[in-house]
């Protein structure tokens, strides 16, 4: 399966506590992507990745949160002293960059939160 | 207002009925736009693309008006295997200056009953 893979799909944590998620995107694709997503709301930009290179942040994203891609492959989501608004499902997406249009997004299974 | 904007719902419709959702987004110089689906507790899967012109696949339609800034979704003779959530996404700009924030919609929950 050469799809977006996201790992764990689970994490329970205690509130404090500190998380990792990896995604790994789809090869060729040279964007990739964080969302957020609670019940009953769209998923919510964090941030991307064009290569390495961050591009965009959301203003949404607290200094708890970091997002890094080293090499322009995989990357990672962490988040400090979780807190329990921190519960969501965690996607990550990738595309190929398309110029002056957006290629279409190709998400993994995600990463659920629980914070206790 | 919020960057894109879609009417949450739900629709519950009758199998065979013919079904529309709006999305409007505020960034007049957003160029790319697309449909999803999501299936509860499952990850977006793209619907189709957007194109300026309006485009179809099999049963579902898509329009994009520039001057209202709205995009369009039609669903003819819905199926029970329709019901899904279907969220619109628009790009859009995070502060910096390109263009490669994707920005969804809330989602249009959809029910098609028999």
């Amino acid at each position: 399966d050469t799809g977006v893979s996201q790992d764990p799909r689970h994490k329970i944590t205690k509130r404090g506590q500190n998380v990792t998620f990896r995604c790994d995107p789809i090869s060729e694709h040279n964007r990739l992507y964080w969302y957020r997503q609670t019940l009953g709301q769209g998923p919510e930009f964090l941030t991307y990745f064009q290569n390495e290179a961050q591009l965009e942040k959301s203003r949404l994203l607290s200094d708890r949160f970091s997002a890094e891609r080293p090499k322009g492959s995989f990357s990672t989501l962490e988040i400090q002293r979780t807190e329990q608004g921190d519960s969501a499902m965690y996607l990550c997406a990738s595309s190929l960059e398309g110029g002056f249009y957006n290629s279409p997004l190709h998400f993994g299974n995600g990463t659920r939160l629980t914070v206790t | 207002r919020k960057e894109v904007e879609q009417d949450p719902g739900p629709f519950n419709v009758p199998e065979g009925a013919t079904v529309a959702f709006n999305c409007t987004y505020s960034n007049s110089a957003s160029q790319s736009f697309f449909w999803y689906r999501q299936d509860c507790r499952k990850e977006p899967k793209l619907l189709m693309s957007v194109y300026s012109s309006g485009n179809e696949d099999g049963r579902f339609t898509a329009q994009l008006n520039r001057a209202s800034q709205y995009i369009s979704l039609l669903i003819r003779d819905s199926k029970l295997s329709d019901s899904a959530t279907y969220l619109c996404v628009v790009n859009d700009r995070a502060g910096g200056t390109s263009y490669g924030k994707l920005t969804f919609g809330q989602g249009t929950i959809l029910t098609v009953h028999p």
